[in-house]
């Protein structure tokens, strides 16, 4: 079992639509990551939280120590919002421990 | 002006070839990683250096070795190319690696194709 499981692993939406990805994780963690990466391969740091909750224009992520668990939530999405989104995790050296990713498209 | 850059950017190569893949960071960042992705897209740390020391080194075939003249580069070199190398191989860097809570900022990738 991955130590970082995300779902859906696929999503097709249709602009306009509130779209939520989620994450699971099973190791203990200094921080969560999310990460998009382009249809072109490069890849940019969404957030990084540790608690709470983080907003960057439509973007929103929130985390749950407790349970284990952070959402990535997109309003008013857009086809240029199409991407994989990728969960990670920091660990314990600082590397990052990824989830295999959600690979959105976002229609007109 | 990038922040990590990694080159090339595509690499085509036959069998047996020795081929390295260089990345500099102008970030002042203390630690640097490679990682790669492989056909399913899946992403894992191969190495990471902090302050040019060597602090991960996961299950990665001893044909990878990893270089670091200085904070700001990590070379990637690979010896005796097999099929089963090609991927695409991200650099990254972030300022302090050993609290995990600091922000990664990753090169475009290198695209490794092994014919």
């Amino acid at each position: 079992k991955n130590e970082v499981e995300q779902s859906p692993q696929n999503l097709t939406a249709q602009e306009g639509e509130f779209i939520t990805i989620n994450c699971s994780y099973s190791v203990g963690i200094s921080a969560l990551h999310w990460l998009q990466q382009h249809p072109g391969g490069g890849i940019v740091s969404l957030f990084m939280l540790s608690s709470g909750k983080k907003k960057h224009g439509r973007l929103i992520a929130t985390i749950n120590i407790q349970e284990k668990h952070s959402s990535l939530h997109i309003t008013a999405s857009h086809p240029r919002d199409s991407a994989v989104y990728i969960c990670a995790v920091g660990g314990s050296q600082g590397n990052l421990i990824f989830g295999k990713g959600t690979k959105l498209s976002v229609k007109p | 002006d990038t922040a990590v850059s990694q080159t090339p950017k595509y690499l085509v190569t036959q069998m047996g070839n020795d081929k390295s893949i260089k990345c500099e960071q102008n970030l002042g960042h203390d630690t640097m990683y490679w990682y790669k992705q492989d056909s399913k897209k899946f992403l894992k740390i191969m190495f990471s250096y902090n302050n040019k020391e060597l602090i991960i080194n996961e299950t990665v075939p001893n044909r990878f070795s990893p270089k670091s003249p200085d904070k700001a580069h990590l070379n990637l070199h690979i010896n005796s190319l097999e099929l089963g190398d090609s991927a695409v191989y991200f650099c990254a860097s972030s300022q302090n690696a050993l609290d995990g809570r600091t922000e990664a900022f990753f090169g475009q990738g290198t695209r490794l194709t092994v014919v």
